[in-house]
């Protein structure tokens, strides 16, 4: 069964540019979470979507969004890159109903410069 | 107030000895506490989770403890190896269909040869 897949794994833009990271989850799972990972801030919650609703928001400004696909794949979009912004931002999936913690994907690596 | 705090933030063990990573909570309404496991270049997996109304919950090497009372939970890796080198992320679960995980800041374990 293949995992949670993201894309692309590395990526490097300028401050101000606009990003766009994807990610597709495990087969049968309609749930997609997105984390950013910032060095020495752990995990934080950025958004979350079921049935191609965003469910919940984390504590980010406007700028990030995103949106979840009839496949139950989505994508994170980040406007107007700022420096800190540089995370590795992580993708999981579970399934609806019966929910027993999420399946991570390996993540993007962004670099803004 | 939704946070986790995790110790230490890293911690070195000789191969054969015990590991043990400690989180806290302020925010009773967490229904949910699982442990992560991240090795570099990776997105973190699973390694096992605890719900509140259970004290001890043991899979294989690792056990989790659970303190409701004093809003604590602990990660032992018993016979630690070389392998479970890697940095360990406790979480607790907002409870309220959320589905959102508030993540510690993680510990770096070293285990040596």
């Amino acid at each position: 069964e293949a995992g949670v897949t993201q894309s692309p794994t590395h990526l490097i833009k300028t401050r101000g540019q606009q990003v766009t990271l994807r990610c597709s989850p495990i087969s049968g799972h309609t749930s997609v979470y997105w984390y950013q990972q910032a060095l020495g801030l752990g995990l934080q919650f950025l958004l979350w979507y079921d049935e191609g609703e965003e469910r919940n928001r984390g504590n980010f400004p406007p700028r990030f969004s995103g949106r979840q696909f009839p496949n139950y794949s989505s994508e994170l979009n980040v406007n107007a890159l700022e420096l800190e912004d540089s995370a590795l931002y992580l993708c999981a999936s579970s399934p609806g109903t019966g929910w027993d913690g999420y399946t991570f994907g390996s993540g993007t690596r962004l670099t803004v410069v | 107030q939704q946070q986790v705090k995790q110790s230490p933030q890293s911690l070195i063990v000789q191969k054969g000895g015990i590991s043990i990573i400690n989180c806290a909570y302020e925010n009773t309404a967490f229904d949910y506490f699982p442990w992560y496991q991240q090795f570099p270049g990776k997105g973190p997996a699973l390694l096992i989770a605890i719900r509140p109304d259970v004290s001890e919950k043991k899979e294989g090497r690792f056990t989790i403890s659970f303190n409701k009372s004093a809003k604590q939970f602990s990660l032992h890796i018993m016979d630690s190896q070389p392998g479970d080198s890697a940095t360990y992320f406790c979480a607790a679960r907002v409870q309220g269909g959320s589905e959102k995980l508030v993540f510690g800041k993680g510990t770096k374990l070293t285990v040596n040869p």
